[in-house]
């Protein structure tokens, strides 16, 4: 069974240009995650979706930041100008909706972006 | 307030020696989950153990334990018998009943021949 899927592995870009970042999740899983992960620090979360919903966008810097999940499957994530604090590892992972505390993710292997 | 917190950032372990990564967490809600994660240098988290609040045991699986001291909110990771593929970062999270999984700093462990 394959894993989450991200693309691209590695982005370098300018600053003030833009990026996107796509994810494919575990068929299957309805529940999914963008997380920021900086530098010798551990994951945060940015958006969670269940199915086509953003149900937790309250960590989204909005101002720059977009995602979309189309028909409840892939998503992407947009920066819209990119400044250089976006430097990151940005992971995607997945999950069965369960409602309950022990609901396992799994997750990609990330994209790590720099931005100049 | 930091939910997770890994007090180390960095360790060192003999190859076939056990070694203990420190967790204590902060939650009010009676209904919690704590997990271990791995992360290698491919950059994929890749899930070791899961301990429900009130679980009884300990969790287990194969050469990983779960040190669950639930009055002093601790939740340390033992590796036993290291191998050289387990260098890694490896992260602490929470997931409360908010289901917001919280993940701590990270322990870098290397593991020497």
């Amino acid at each position: 069974e394959a894993g989450v899927v991200q693309s691209p592995r590695y982005k370098i870009i300018e600053k003030k240009q833009p990026v996107a970042f796509w994810c494919n999740p575990i068929s299957g899983h309805n529940t999914l995650y963008w997380y920021r992960q900086n530098l010798g620090q551990g994951p945060e979360l940015l958006i969670r979706y269940e199915n086509e919903e953003a149900v937790d966008d309250s960590q989204l810097p909005k101002d720059r930041f977009s995602a979309e999940r189309l028909k409840g499957v892939d998503s992407t994530l947009k920066i819209q100008p990119a400044e250089l604090g976006d430097s990151a590892v940005y992971l995607c992972a997945s999950s069965v909706r369960q409602g309950t505390t022990n609901e396992k993710l799994f997750f990609g292997s990330g994209t790590q972006l720099s931005v100049l | 307030a930091q939910k997770i917190t890994q007090t180390q950032p960095g360790m060192f372990v003999q190859e076939k020696e056990a070694v203990t990564l420190d967790c204590t967490y902060d939650t009010s809600d009676p209904s919690y989950g704590l997990f271990w994660y791995k992360q290698p240098s491919s950059g994929e988290m890749i899930f070791l153990i899961y301990q429900g609040s009130y679980d009884q045991q300990n969790a287990t699986e194969g050469r990983y334990s779960l040190n669950f001291q639930k009055a002093r909110k601790s939740a340390n990771l033992v590796i036993s018998a290291s191998q050289l593929g387990d260098s890694a970062m490896y992260f602490c999270a929470m997931r409360e009943d908010d289901y917001k999984l919280s993940f701590g700093a990270g322990t870098t462990v290397t593991v020497r021949a």
